[in-house]
């Protein structure tokens, strides 16, 4: 199975863009990339998700690396709000039924 | 919110007993999804069902069961319950059976399970 690997913690400052790096190496062809985030005492929450081109959402943008062995999840302007855990996941080729969690980025902003 | 509902919120029970987490999908969605997070775990898949039928298993025991219902609502049980079996339980549901590449999975509250 194809693993990603996210740095433990990152700090920002409200307001500030941020972007959390995920590298995934051994990523194949048909792995799509995913994002969610957990805020404190709550189920996981969907960010976004892509295969090759970068994403955009009303919550983030996705930029993928061309080689697309790595990709990063971009904050535009962090708020208190968005301090939470933030899992980047690979989904297992194209029939993947499981999204698989690692330890996740544990995202701190403040003021 | 996120449309999914999971029942108990909260639940504490001794060693060895036997206990049943429920979860109501997002109406229209046919597949759930459980998922298990400990302290020392993080968040564990476990097993899935689509429209009734299973569709994927990862680590989950031989003394945990699910099913789906046709209405599909879907159930965890735990049997024999020990002290590691202690977790936040959570269920998601999707709308396809193949949340790998279809995207987003809708996780409910959780139910935090206590083994004393």
């Amino acid at each position: 199975d194809a693993k990603t690997t996210q740095p433990n913690s990152m700090e920002s400052n409200e307001e500030e863009p941020v972007h959390l790096p995920c590298n995934h190496s051994t990523i194949s062809g048909t792995d799509y990339i995913h994002w969610y985030r957990q805020l404190p005492s709550q189920g996981p929450e969907y960010v976004i998700h892509g295969l090759t081109s970068n994403v955009n959402n009303r919550m983030a943008s996705l930029a993928i690396a061309e080689d697309r062995k790595s990709s990063t999840l971009i904050l535009h302007r962090a708020t208190l709000r968005d301090a939470a855990v933030y899992y980047c996941i690979l989904s297992y080729g194209g029939t993947a039924s499981k999204l698989t969690f690692g330890t996740g980025t544990r995202l701190q902003v403040t003021l | 919110d996120s449309g999914v509902t999971q029942t108990p919120k909260h639940l504490i029970t001794a060693t060895g007993q036997r206990v049943t987490l429920r979860c109501s999908p997002r109406s229209g969605d046919l597949s759930v999804y459980w998922y298990q997070q400990s302290l020392d775990q993080g968040l564990q898949f476990l097993i899935q069902y689509y429209n009734g039928e299973e569709r994927a298993k990862g680590n989950i025991l031989e003394r945990f069961s699910a099913q789906q219902f046709p209405d599909l609502h879907s159930e965890l049980n735990l049997s024999s319950l020990e002290l590691g079996d202690s977790a936040l339980y959570f269920c998601a549901s999707s709308v396809g059976g193949l949340a790998g590449n279809t995207g987003e999975l809708f996780f409910g509250e959780g139910s935090r399970l206590t083994v004393l």
